[in-house]
């Protein structure tokens, strides 16, 4: 199994702050690398694929950068709607494996 | 709009067999691939299994001894079997749709299972 490991699991920003957070896979996934936001007691919502490409509808404050074994999601101006939690999956092969997770708290 | 509606029961007892059903609306059946994924209490997001029309199903290395992911088409939902549950399988279960190249784009509400005597 590949496996992704996120740093840091939680940091405490505020509202117009840059956040950085980072991604690590075990071997190579090239590209193959999504991002998500996760809501208590809501669904995932894909924000990021194939590491860089913006899904429709999200808000351009979000971005992905890397390939490889490193990979990083930014968000360029924390909004309230933001604190969640965001996980990173790699879909290069499977068993699917989710990061930890990153907590955005303020 | 793609919607994915879930249901099943939400207590188990050990031993039990897990069962939940996700039904699929605004979209074609065929050509995807359609998951489970589950979250632990406190934990992260665990990848369980998919299957595709046409296809094989697929599931994790962990669980394939147990999980049975199957798909009927004339109803355009798809099912998760989990037989011989414990504790450790409580969770909240989400079905979603994996696009086949990339992601899991759509996702059910989600379904918390507590396994307990």
């Amino acid at each position: 199994d590949i496996q992704m490991t996120q740093s840091p699991s939680s940091l405490s920003a505020s509202v117009g702050d840059r956040v950085t957070i980072a991604c690590r896979a075990s071997r190579s996934i090239s590209t193959y690398l999504n991002w998500y936001q996760h809501k208590p007691g809501k669904a995932p919502k894909l924000l990021i694929y194939s590491a860089t490409r913006l899904q429709s509808g999200v808000p351009s404050r979000f971005s992905g950068s890397g390939s490889g074994t490193d990979f990083t999601l930014a968000i360029s101006s924390l909004q309230p709607e933001d604190f969640a939690t965001y996980y990173c999956q790699q879909s290069h092969s499977t068993p699917f494996t989710f990061g930890g997770g990153t907590r955005v708290e303020i | 709009q793609v919607q994915l509606q879930q249901w099943g029961p939400g207590l188990l007892k050990p031993s039990e067999t897990l069962s939940l059903t996700c039904a699929v609306y605004g979209e074609m059946f065929s050509g995807y691939y359609w998951t489970w994924i589950r979250q632990p209490p406190g934990k992260g997001l665990e990848w369980i299994g998919e299957n595709i029309q046409g296809g094989s199903a697929t599931y994790h290395p962990s669980l394939q001894s147990r999980v049975t992911i199957s798909l009927d088409t004339s109803k355009n939902q798809f099912s998760l079997i989990l037989t011989s549950v414990t504790a450790a399988d409580t969770a909240v279960y989400y079905c979603a749709r994996y696009d086949g190249a990339n992601y899991f784009d759509y996702w059910g509400q989600g379904t918390l299972v507590t396994v307990s005597s």
